[in-house]
């Protein structure tokens, strides 16, 4: 079975850090892009970034709104996806989806998303 | 930035009715290898979203075939034939013609 499971949400001050980790299985982790995607409290989605593959040299990108501030890695050896985000924001809170996304020559939508990790930017 | 627009945001339905959404982008998503790089969302309440189409017009596994879609270029429609109330729930378009993705604000369709 697919599967992506996220952890690492919370509460942090503004300012602060936080690192949420994303553990992929039933899949070839490797052979996949992944993407971050948020939703804001009542909101709708919004594309945070994505890590691309070894094909493609692991290169990196991301909205405009999260630029400098967040990263973007990935570990092929266990399979996990992260997201470190520092300089928070209390716009920042939202809950965080990672997403499969697209292989080499093949696009096929964001199938498989985890259950999201909360996280709340507040003083 | 490519801007994406969803047109009704809210859709009461009545089950066994048709319901349509509308998506329009700001620039063409149609890619030179002749797909059209968007997608559709569903996402039911209190769920993470759910992939229902992809390439435009390709449908995700899974998915009834009350559900259908048409349009290239800028403009796209979803169309279910006849809603059930398993269906409710913000739908989503998002482009993936060119990064940054971008989704529309979503239609949130519930039963009247």
């Amino acid at each position: 079975e697919v599967q992506l499971v996220e952890s690492g949400g919370g509460l942090v001050q503004p300012g602060g850090s936080l690192r949420l980790s994303c553990a992929a299985s039933g899949f070839t982790f490797s052979d996949h892009y992944m993407d971050w995607v948020r939703q804001a409290p009542g909101k709708g989605l919004e594309w945070v970034g994505r890590a691309t593959n070894k094909a493609n040299n692991y290169i990196t990108e991301y909205a405009a709104s999260v630029k400098d501030r967040f990263t973007i890695a990935r570990d092929d050896s266990t399979n996990s996806l992260y997201l470190q985000m520092n300089s928070l924001k209390i716009g920042d809170t939202a809950v965080y989806y990672c997403a499969r996304g697209r292989i080499i020559g093949s696009y096929r939508g964001f199938d498989c998303w985890g259950q999201g990790a909360p996280v709340i930017v507040s003083s | 930035d490519i801007v994406m627009t969803q047109s009704p945001l809210s859709l009461p339905v009545t089950p066994g009715e048709p319901a349509s959404i509308s998506c329009r982008s700001s620039q063409s998503l149609l890619y030179s290898n002749g797909y059209n790089y968007l997608d559709w969302y569903l996402q039911k309440p209190g769920k993470s979203p759910q992939l229902l189409f992809y390439l435009g017009s390709t449908r995700a596994s899974g998915v009834p075939d009350r559900f259908s879609v048409s349009g290239s270029g800028t403009d796209f429609i979803l169309k279910i034939t006849r809603v059930e109330a398993e269906d409710v729930g913000v739908y989503y378009c998002m482009q993936a013609v060119q990064t940054p993705f971008t989704f529309g604000p979503g239609t949130k369709v519930e039963i009247k």
